[in-house]
């Protein structure tokens, strides 16, 4: 079991659609990142929240648009995603305010763009 | 040239056998993490070092800063182990980013 839970595990969409996709940790945690992940490669970061503020956005494309609604919550709203957008979205937490904080991983949520 | 460089890639085991992965970077860095990534997606982290050795159950990490070269020993390997084996590094001028290798595919066999 992850501390870190994401919702839901699998996605299929089409490319008209709008989703999103939910992050929660109960941890205290005050950074957030969003990552994606291609099968076989490393994560690649998109996004970091620190204390509910965007803090590192990765040039991402607009059709990504993240939002932390309070300390708990992370979400990645989807809308008019491309094929190539299919892959691992990863969410990880961590402390924020100590030096060299490991992140927590969650199990991810595997998205299907039709 | 990346600036996290991992081997072997692959590497496959007889179960029990004594397990390395190494880990290379060319920068300066602030922490190094060992994570743990099974076929099913999600990510453990085993270890977080800035300097020594750490040990937790059968895995041990190594770090020499001066050589910029970490080590992941898996001692009695099991098939359970199977996963992929990702060092990832904490840049001193980056903040909370980390800078992934890519990652070594560890198979063991029973």
């Amino acid at each position: 079991d992850t501390e870190v839970t994401q919702t839901p595990k699998h996605l299929v969409m089409g490319m008209t659609n709008k989703k999103s996709l939910k992050c929660e940790q109960h941890m205290g945690h005050r950074a957030m990142y969003w990552y994606k992940q291609k099968a076989k490669k490393p994560p690649e970061l998109m996004f970091v929240y620190s204390y509910e503020k965007l803090s590192i956005n990765e040039s991402v494309p607009s059709r990504f648009s993240p939002e932390c609604p309070n300390s708990s919550l992370l979400n990645l709203h989807l809308h008019a995603l491309q094929p190539e957008d299919s892959a691992l979205y990863l969410c990880a937490s961590s402390r924020l305010g100590l030096q060299n904080q490991p992140q927590h991983f969650g199990d991810g949520t595997r998205l299907s763009i039709l | 040239k990346n600036e996290v460089e991992q081997s072997p890639q692959n590497l496959t085991a007889q179960e029990g056998e004594f397990i390395t992965i190494n880990c290379s970077y060319s920068v300066g860095i602030s922490a190094l993490h060992w994570l743990q990534q099974h076929p099913g997606g999600g990510i453990v982290s085993l270890f977080m070092l800035s300097s020594g050795k750490k040990k937790h159950g059968r895995l041990i990490a190594t770090i020499n800063i001066q050589e910029k070269h970490s080590s992941l020993h898996i001692t009695a390997s099991h098939p359970r182990d199977s996963a992929v084996y990702i060092c990832a590094v904490r840049k001193e001028t980056s903040g909370s980013r980390l800078t992934f290798g890519e990652g070594t595919q560890l198979t063991v066999n029973p």
